[in-house]
């Protein structure tokens, strides 16, 4: 069976440190990989999106970037972090046209002090 | 205007109660509704997923799409406490490589004894 990991589970960062966090997907291959950001009464909104190997789509403008070094591999990063970017990071799989549902990690709590 | 619309609530019931959760959305393109549900600090789940106007039943849940209204409803009967979360509906959209979802803000539900 397909399972998700995104970790840390929580961190607490200073303004102008800079953050990465890391996904990882088990059992297929070639999924479709997300990041989300999930804001206090904002709902889940879509930062970036990957179809394959170095494939990134990038929703809105920020101060973030995403990179796919390998098939189930999916990296969020920043170089200097902004208290804006405080929130609750969610990364999801999906899989073909047939699946349409996302899978979604456990999500890492980010707070930038 | 939002693409969706969803009442944050907090909607609290008694034990036992139907309960209807709503959203309505913006863009006639949007092919497929899903229902995820959020307990607190944890990613979303996928609850049930639909395509078509009508209704699609699944245990104590009922889905129902109105494409003509854009409007959809989670119904949750015999709701129990462990039935408490946020529950977040979401429109798929095809790229022709991947689906993209646009999710509502959640509604924040709470069965009390």
């Amino acid at each position: 069976s397909q399972t998700i990991h995104q970790w840390p589970a929580t961190l607490v960062q200073p303004v102008g440190s800079p953050l990465s966090l890391e996904c990882t997907v088990e059992g297929t291959s070639n999924p479709n990989l997300y990041w989300y950001r999930q804001a206090a009464g904002r709902g889940l909104q879509l930062l970036f999106y990957s179809v394959g190997i170095g494939q990134i789509s990038s929703e809105v403008p920020q101060n973030l970037s995403a990179s796919r070094p390998q098939d189930r591999q999916f990296i969020l990063s920043s170089k200097k972090l902004l208290l804006s970017d405080s929130g609750f990071y969610l990364c999801a799989w999906s899989g073909t046209f047939k699946n349409y549902g996302y899978t979604f990690g456990s999500g890492t709590r980010l707070t930038v002090v | 205007q939002k693409e969706v619309e969803q009442d944050p609530g907090p909607l609290s019931v008694p034990e036992g109660a139907i309960v209807s959760l709503n959203c309505t959305y913006s863009n006639s393109a949007f092919q497929y509704f899903m229902w995820y549900r959020q307990y607190s600090r944890k990613g979303p789940e996928l609850l049930m997923y639909t395509y078509s106007s009508g209704n699609k039943e699944d245990g104590r849940f009922t889905a129902q799409v109105d494409k003509s209204s854009k409007y959809i409803s989670l119904f949750i009967r015999d709701s129990q406490p462990s039935d408490s979360a946020t529950y977040l509906c979401a429109m798929v959209l095809f790229t022709g490589t991947a689906s993209k979802l646009t999710f509502g803000t959640g509604t924040r539900l709470q069965v009390t004894l």
